[in-house]
């Protein structure tokens, strides 16, 4: 059974604080997501990885930053977190190309909340 | 305007109903379509995909209109168990590897 588990299903920051989210898929997959979800706002990609070592801003990244130095593994990084950064985050995985059709595979979520 | 677009609802219908969604895309570059289910406090999972002839699976019916720029779900004999966040999803090959979400249809099966 396919897998993408998240180090945290809670996790509770005060404001300024480093927070290191981590996402581990098990599937070999090329290409892997991070994701806020906000009410209203639906899913808004962060960055996205398409290999090790690589990595692609997405439409949000401000105040974040990735980590990919193994396939398996995609982290986040919130530098200073801020009270607007308090969200689910999810992480996906997928493999190929998008545009074609590869399904993405969800972790369970991180919800953050920052005080 | 929003690159993919769902009216939010909450679609509220009896079991056994039909009842459809439409999703609205703005670039016309768009690639690859897809519909996923979520549930509530759970992550997003594949419901279809849709392709240009359509698809069916079960109850469940998808469907691409290129020319208006939609994409549409048909789901016949509703179950309870369908009450769900219904998310449209995008792709493009514009040099990105980006899937764009709508922000989801929700519906609610009543008994």
């Amino acid at each position: 059974d396919v897998k993408v588990t998240q180090s945290s299903r809670y996790l509770v920051k005060r404001t300024g604080e480093k927070v290191f989210l981590e996402c581990v898929q098990d599937m070999d997959h090329e290409n892997m997501f991070w994701y806020r979800q906000d009410p209203g706002l639906g899913l808004r990609l962060i960055y996205f990885s398409y290999d090790v070592k690589m990595k692609e801003k997405g439409d949000i990244p401000e105040g974040y930053s990735v980590s990919r130095e193994k396939k398996e593994r995609f982290s986040l990084i919130l530098e200073s977190a801020s009270t607007n950064q308090t969200s689910m985050y999810l992480c996906a995985s997928s493999d190929g190309l998008a545009g074609s059709y590869n399904e993405q595979f969800f972790g369970p979520g991180t919800r953050l909340t920052v005080l | 305007r929003k690159e993919v677009e769902q009216d939010p609802g909450p679609f509220n219908v009896p079991e056994g109903a039909t009842v459809a969604f439409n999703c609205t895309y703005s670039n016309s570059a768009s690639q690859s379509f897809f519909w996923y289910r979520q549930d509530c406090r759970k992550e997003p999972k594949l419901l279809m995909s849709v392709y240009s002839s359509g698809n069916e699976d079960g109850r469940f019916t998808a469907q691409l209109n290129r020319a208006s720029q939609y994409i549409s779900l048909l789901i016949r004999d509703s179950k309870l168990s369908d009450s769900a966040t219904y998310l449209c999803v995008v792709s493009s090959t514009s040099g990105t590897y980006k899937y764009i979400f709508g922000t989801g249809t929700r519906l609610k099966v009543l008994a």
